[in-house]
């Protein structure tokens, strides 16, 4: 079965906090996502990686980075948190794109941040 | 550019109604996928269909029916017979160019009442 775990469901931080949210799966799928989730905006993309150390800005990169040390985790972090990245923040995983296919993302159960 | 639009923010409807939930989409892309994810209050989106871009053959499965039309860049949703637990945020998503990535609709509120 599909897993895509978040380390937090709801996290409370201030502003200036180094913030880190953890995404793990475990199906050996090659390529990440971070996405955030605003109301009347849908999901829009972060961060993505296609494999280990591998990395690429998504359409809103601005105020954060990623890491991928390993092939089952891939971490988001906000540097120094403000409020406007008060969001909920959902992992995504799927195999490798290389063959062309387009395959089914599978989604953790999202981290709600809230930056006071 | 790729975009995806849906047009209706909220639906309400009363258990049993069927409803229609609308995505219309632009890619320049001539291979490409859509996907429709449903979003439960618990949060976590769950994958419903993907359909690729040289099949438009409609998809039935139990009461969920998807209508994919090319000629007008739709790719439309109906929930027969709506029940409570249909009640979510529902999201449209195109995949195409690099990296498997998607591109989303902003979603749709479908609210069920008993």
């Amino acid at each position: 079965d599909v897993k895509v775990t978040q380390s937090s469901r709801y996290l409370v931080k201030r502003t200036g906090e180094k913030v880190f949210l953890e995404c793990v799966q475990d199906m050996d799928h090659e390529n990440m996502f971070w996405y955030r989730q605003d109301p009347g905006l849908g999901l829009r993309l972060i961060y993505f990686s296609y494999d280990v150390k591998m990395k690429e800005k998504g359409d809103i990169p601005e105020g954060y980075s990623v890491s991928r040390e390993k092939k089952e985790r891939f971490s988001l972090i906000l540097e120094s948190a403000s409020t406007n990245q008060t969001s909920m923040y959902l992992c995504a995983s799927t195999q490798s794109s290389a063959s062309g296919k387009r395959d089914t993302q599978y989604f953790g159960p999202g981290t709600r941040l809230t930056v006071l | 550019a790729q975009k995806v639009t849906q047009a209706q923010t909220e639906i309400s409807v009363v258990e049993k109604e069927d409803v229609t939930l609308d995505c219309v989409y632009e890619t320049r892309d001539t291979t490409y996928y859509l996907f429709w994810y449903k979003q439960p209050p618990s949060g976590e989106l769950v994958f419903l269909i993907r359909r690729n871009s040289f099949d438009e053959q409609n998809e039935i499965s139990g009461r969920y029916s998807w209508n994919f039309q090319k000629s007008t860049s739709s790719f439309n949703f109906t929930i027969t017979a709506s029940q409570v637990v249909d009640s979510a945020v529902y999201f449209c998503a195109l995949s195409g160019g690099y990296g498997n990535k998607l591109v989303f609709g902003a979603g749709t509120i479908l609210r069920v009442k008993s």
